[in-house]
């Protein structure tokens, strides 16, 4: 299957920072990715959904200043936490879809597990 | 509503074979999909069906009613390395996917 990458894996960060998220497809054109989060023993959250080249569609309750997102091309999408807080302690999860049908699968990236302390 | 219902925990013996139901009532219908997902890492791709069958994948299989709003996963020769969550997700009419809980499936050996 198709490979997608996160960096960093693992990250713990003081309250009030900043924090970076990559998602790389690496054997693919993503023309859509999507940023989840997940809490323990809880199932994924869908956040927003991002094409290349346009502005993100956040789902409702999840803050575009808080969470922002840059699709900046076909292959990479960035989430960047701002000001941190320990409630944003979570498992942030990327996924990419090649193609524009909307039938394609998503892949996903390992995950970022985020700490706020 | 959108709704996706499936058991939230299984146990199974290793050697045996287990089935995940999942039900969903979505606004359109462009397939479902089943990942597996181990503790602390992300999903995994299974399967996808989007016509009324079975589709059979090595140990897995998934089976598919539209008509029933209905699939299962079906896992063969259970190893004790099919202990994870499993997910039934379906993509409505806007194409986007609907996650269900997940399943805890616990194999014994």
């Amino acid at each position: 299957g198709a490979v997608v990458s996160q960096h960093p894996s693992r990250v713990i960060c003081k309250s009030g920072t900043s924090v970076k998220i990559e998602c790389r497809s690496l054997d693919f054109q993503a023309t859509t990715m999507f940023w989840y989060r997940q809490f323990p023993k809880q199932s994924l959250m869908l956040m927003a959904t991002s094409n290349e080249g346009s502005k993100a569609t956040y789902e409702q309750g999840v803050e575009k200043d808080k969470f922002l997102i840059n699709h900046a091309s076909l292959t990479l999408s960035t989430l960047t936490v701002t000001s941190a807080h320990p409630e944003d302690s979570s498992f942030y999860i990327c996924s990419a879809r090649a193609g524009t049908s909307g039938m394609e699968t998503q892949y996903f990236g390992p995950g970022t597990r985020l700490l706020v302390l | 509503g959108q709704n996706i219902d499936q058991p939230t925990e299984m146990t199974a013996t290793e050697g045996a074979i287990v089935q995940i139901n999942c039900t969903y009532q979505t606004s359109g219908f462009n397939g479902l999909f089943w990942y597996q997902q181990h503790a602390g890492e992300a999903p995994t791709f299974l399967s996808y069906n989007v016509l009324d069958g079975l589709e059979e994948k090595g140990r897995f299989s998934s089976f598919l009613s539209r008509s029933k709003g209905y699939s299962y996963l079906l896992l063969k020769e259970l190893q004790m390395k099919d202990s994870a969550s499993y997910l039934c997700a379906v993509m409505d009419s806007n194409y986007q996917l609907i996650w269900g809980a997940g399943t805890k499936l616990i194999i014994k050996p």
